[in-house]
């Protein structure tokens, strides 16, 4: 089982709708969430840090459920240039590295 | 957000050659540096961490002869692919780790590396 697993896709979404991704993690010792956009042969940005209470910024809004190990993003009135690979990184209590799922490909559709 | 830049952004060299990498944190200071590498359509993959003043720690299957790291001060770090052959064409992506509650990692726009 990989430590980080997210659906692959591909998301085709009408421009102006809601979308919704998962993730789940396998190490209950993680400590830090994270979601961050790659676009194509680009370096991924970070979009938002995951908070334990959950947080929200702007149309973007991520939650951690750590009973069931998992973090969620949602995208409301998505954009054309929200088009990108979202991935999900996690940090492990006293580990730097981050580990990195295999990224969910959205594609916004005009 | 934190600024890391990464030169060269493109790099074309024959095989046998060595290509050097450099990752710098422009608005920060860290001491802790990544080295990942990626394959088209796969994942990032981390290579090595890049520790200030300290030997990097590589990740296993990942030559250190081959990919030479040096991270002399708080604010640059260098990867050096050494006698570079055609399977070492890739992404190279380095990141910088910002000291915070939640540690977040700030990568450079990356190096593609093709080796003829």
């Amino acid at each position: 089982r990989k430590e980080v697993e997210q659906d692959p896709g591909p998301f085709n979404v009408p421009e102006g709708a809601t979308v919704a991704f998962n993730c789940t993690y396998s190490n209950s010792a993680s400590q830090s969430f994270f979601w961050y956009r790659q676009d194509c042969r680009k370096e991924p940005k970070l979009l938002m840090s995951v908070y334990s209470s959950g947080n929200e910024d702007g149309r973007f809004t991520a939650q951690l459920n750590r009973a069931s190990q998992y973090i969620s993003l949602l995208i409301r009135d998505s954009k054309l240039s929200d088009s990108a690979t979202y991935l999900c990184v996690v940090n492990y209590f006293g580990n730097e590295k981050l580990t990195f799922g295999t990224g969910t490909r959205l594609t916004i559709i005009p | 957000g934190a600024v890391v830049s990464q030169h060269p952004s493109r790099v074309i060299c024959k095989s046998g050659t060595s290509v050097k990498i450099e990752c710098r944190s422009l608005d920060f200071q860290a001491t802790t540096m990544f080295w990942y590498r990626q394959f088209p359509k796969q994942s990032l993959m981390l290579m090595a961490t890049s520790n200030e003043g300290s030997k990097a720690t590589y990740e296993q299957g990942v030559e250190k002869d081959k990919f030479l790291i040096n991270h002399a001060s708080l604010t640059l770090s260098t990867l050096t692919v050494t006698s570079a052959h055609p399977e070492d064409s890739s992404f190279y992506i380095c990141s910088a780790r910002r000291t915070s509650e939640y540690n977040e990692q700030f990568f450079g726009p990356g190096t593609r590396l093709t080796v003829l």
